[in-house]
């Protein structure tokens, strides 16, 4: 079992209202992933950081924001939420080294945005 | 534009078949393969992965198949059990970097 943790797990919350996702890992891991998933859709990456200090947009462009001050922390910022942002938002972590590279994920937030 | 493309979108198979799950990509610079299973309310977890210097890799009952002239690559799942039930995502990387997911196949298998 991964230890990488997403709260919270649900979340319903009004337009308009800024919300923060957290992410921490503990498995001292400098990659750190966001993916944004839609049932029946793959796995969007909105943001990633290659370590303290560094992060970076992905592929699907997103209203969110990220920051990365500690090595185990990846939050994710909504400044304002929109009905658009429902979606589940996973979050993942990987090492740099090795052969195998094994992202290791976390269970999720769902968010629904009224 | 989607990199990695699955298919099917969703298989039934009865409990002690065989469940094969496609994907197709077109970057040739990708040079690892995963196999992610995701249960529902968990986050995916890596099953399986190939690199393309062979043509298939076998952990149990499941195995990757790759066709590296085809830009293809499979999952076959041996002797489906209820317990296999879940969706599972192909995915390509290059250089350990910039993991491209396909859309998901939910597998059901019946008993």
């Amino acid at each position: 079992e991964a230890d990488i943790y997403q709260t919270p797990r649900y979340l319903v919350i009004g337009t308009g209202k800024k919300i923060t996702l957290e992410c921490s890992q503990t498995m001292g891991h400098d990659k750190m992933y966001w993916y944004q998933q839609d049932p029946g859709m793959e796995l969007h990456l909105i943001h990633y950081s290659y370590g303290v200090n560094s992060t970076e947009k992905g592929d699907l462009s997103s209203e969110s924001t990220v920051s990365r001050i500690r090595t185990e922390h990846f939050p994710l910022t909504l400044e304002s939420a929109r009905p658009s942002h429902t979606s589940q938002y996973l979050c993942a972590s990987s090492t740099s080294d090795g052969l195998v590279v094994e992202q290791y994920f976390g269970p999720g937030t769902r968010l629904t945005v009224t | 534009q989607q990199q990695v493309k699955q298919s099917p979108q969703s298989l039934i198979v009865q409990k002690g078949g065989i469940s094969i799950i496609n994907c197709a990509y077109e970057n040739t610079a990708f040079d690892y393969f995963p196999w992610y299973q995701q249960f529902p309310g968990k986050g995916p977890a890596l099953l399986i992965a190939i690199r393309p210097d062979v043509s298939e890799k076998k952990e149990g009952r499941f195995t990757i198949s790759f066709n590296k002239s085809a830009k293809q690559f499979s999952l076959h799942i041996m002797d489906s059990q209820p317990g296999d039930s879940a969706t599972y995502f192909c995915a390509a990387s290059i250089r350990n970097n910039d993991m491209r997911f396909g859309a998901g196949t939910r597998l059901t298998v019946k008993p």
